[in-house]
């Protein structure tokens, strides 16, 4: 199956300024990968749709002004995080689907924390 | 639109015993996907199982098993023979259709803690 990177693993950076995590997948080449955001015991939300050579699809409700995503390869998508606050402190995760209808393969995530 | 609900915030069950995980879907869609995934305190998803909506048999992955009850709209997911490993939390999932570039919705999640 796809292994999937990201890269940094744990990032601390101060309010205002912009982090940019990278979700690289490994052994397949993905047309497609997504970002999930998880807080502190809650689900994972989805965040957008992240697709190759063109612009992201958006959830409602996510600001696609301050969360950039760029899918400019086959195998790299990066969320930048832009003006970070405080309360974009969370765990961000990406996820690679692969060739089978039950395949999903999601990275190791990112602890995001602001101060 | 599509919904997942987990009605179990929290399980205890006695290790080598077997527990079961609600799971309730909503959806209009004839064709989509049901998963269920591990997330230990690491953070890292696990995943465990897969049921297509048209597959006729339940699926099973090793000591985990999927009931399907299609008409009852639920996937609950059975560990038998828990382990102290087994601790995590759970979380069920659905895809619309078959294809993997489609999203996935994930359930609120179920926190399981297996006691010696």
């Amino acid at each position: 199956g796809a292994v999937v990177s990201q890269h940094p693993s744990w990032v601390i950076c101060k309010s205002g300024t912009s982090v940019k995590i990278e979700c690289r997948s490994l052994d397949f080449q993905a047309t497609t990968m997504f970002w999930y955001r998880q807080f502190p015991k809650q689900s994972l939300m989805l965040m957008a749709t992240s697709n190759e050579g063109s612009k992201a699809t958006y959830e409602q409700g996510v600001e696609k002004d301050k969360f950039l995503i760029n899918h400019a390869s086959l195998t790299l998508s990066t969320l930048t995080v832009t003006s970070a606050h405080p309360e974009d402190s969370s765990f961000y995760i990406c996820s690679v689907g692969g060739t089978t209808s039950y395949e999903q393969y999601f990275g190791p995530g990112t602890r995001l924390t602001v101060t | 639109a599509q919904k997942i609900t987990q009605t179990q915030p929290g399980m205890f069950v006695q290790e080598k015993e077997a527990v079961t995980l609600d799971c309730t879907y909503d959806t209009s869609d004839p064709s989509y996907g049901l998963f269920w995934y591990k997330q230990p305190s690491s953070g890292e998803m696990i995943f465990l199982i897969y049921q297509g909506s048209y597959d006729q048999q339940n699926a099973t992955e090793g000591r985990y098993s999927l009931n399907f009850q299609k008409a009852r709209k639920s996937a609950n997911l059975v560990i038998s023979a828990s382990q102290l490993g087994d601790s995590a939390m759970y979380f069920c999932a659905m895809r619309k259709g078959m294809d993997s570039s489609y999203k996935l919705i994930f359930g609120s999640g179920t926190r399981l803690l297996v006691r010696p």
